[in-house]
């Protein structure tokens, strides 16, 4: 099982702010980096899937960025809306099997 | 498109017994993985099968096992329970095996065991 840390573990911001999540992983035997969106009660949705470094992927408000040689990836959303509250998930693949993350648990208020 | 589908959604089992838990992938989906989460915990990853092969399997006891179907159904077999097998099992289909993929995650089935 390969270490991937997510931070922060939860967020609480107000509609309209900006906000920003890391997952961390090892820098070695690095394939790919996913990013899920998990809604209570819904399944895991996927965000994003990225595999080289430098990589920058956008879908409306939310984006993510990639540092393999470093071992994190940012995702970022701009003017949270309370439709985001979710919690996020990042899932390194080394090569043979997916490892996430514990997740942020992100809550957006009106 | 349907989307992934698990049965039975919610189940309740005795520490011994044996439970089996069914994933219909995708329609055209050919790799079906298998995921635990416990509280506290991240998605554990149990095992992936392509063309009916088991192509990886994480870090479970052999009391956990699977198989896939020709029509790339998949099903996870759990005997003699422990308490500690209470979780949320969640299966993910892509079309391809591979990093690339995009896992399409099922609505899961949650176990609990007394």
């Amino acid at each position: 099982i390969l270490n991937v840390e997510q931070s922060p573990q939860s967020l609480h911001v107000q509609e309209g702010d900006s906000t920003n999540f890391t997952c961390s992983f090892p820098s070695s035997n690095f394939y790919a980096l996913h990013w899920y969106r998990w809604e209570t009660a819904k399944s895991p949705e996927a965000l994003f899937v990225m595999t080289l470094n430098g990589d920058e992927k956008k879908k409306g408000r939310i984006s993510a960025t990639l540092n393999t040689k470093e071992g994190y990836s940012y995702l970022y959303i701009k003017g949270s809306q309370p439709e985001d509250s979710a919690t996020y998930l990042c899932a390194f693949w080394p090569g043979y099997a997916l490892n996430f993350g514990k997740g942020t648990s992100l809550l957006v208020t009106p | 498109k349907a989307g992934v589908t698990q049965t039975p959604r919610y189940l309740i089992k005795t520490r011994g017994q044996q439970v089996t838990l069914s994933c219909s992938p995708i329609s055209g989906h050919r790799s079906v993985s298998w995921y635990q989460q416990t509280p506290g915990q991240g998605l554990q990853f149990l095992f992936e099968y392509f063309s009916e092969t088991q192509r990886n399997k994480g870090n479970f006891p052999g009391r956990f096992s699977g198989r896939q179907f020709s029509n790339s159904r998949s099903e996870m077999n759990v005997s003699t329970l422990e308490l500690g097998d209470s979780a949320l099992y969640l299966c993910a289909s892509s079309p391809q095996e591979g990093v690339q993929e995009t896992q399409y995650f099922g609505p899961g089935t949650r176990l609990l065991v007394l």
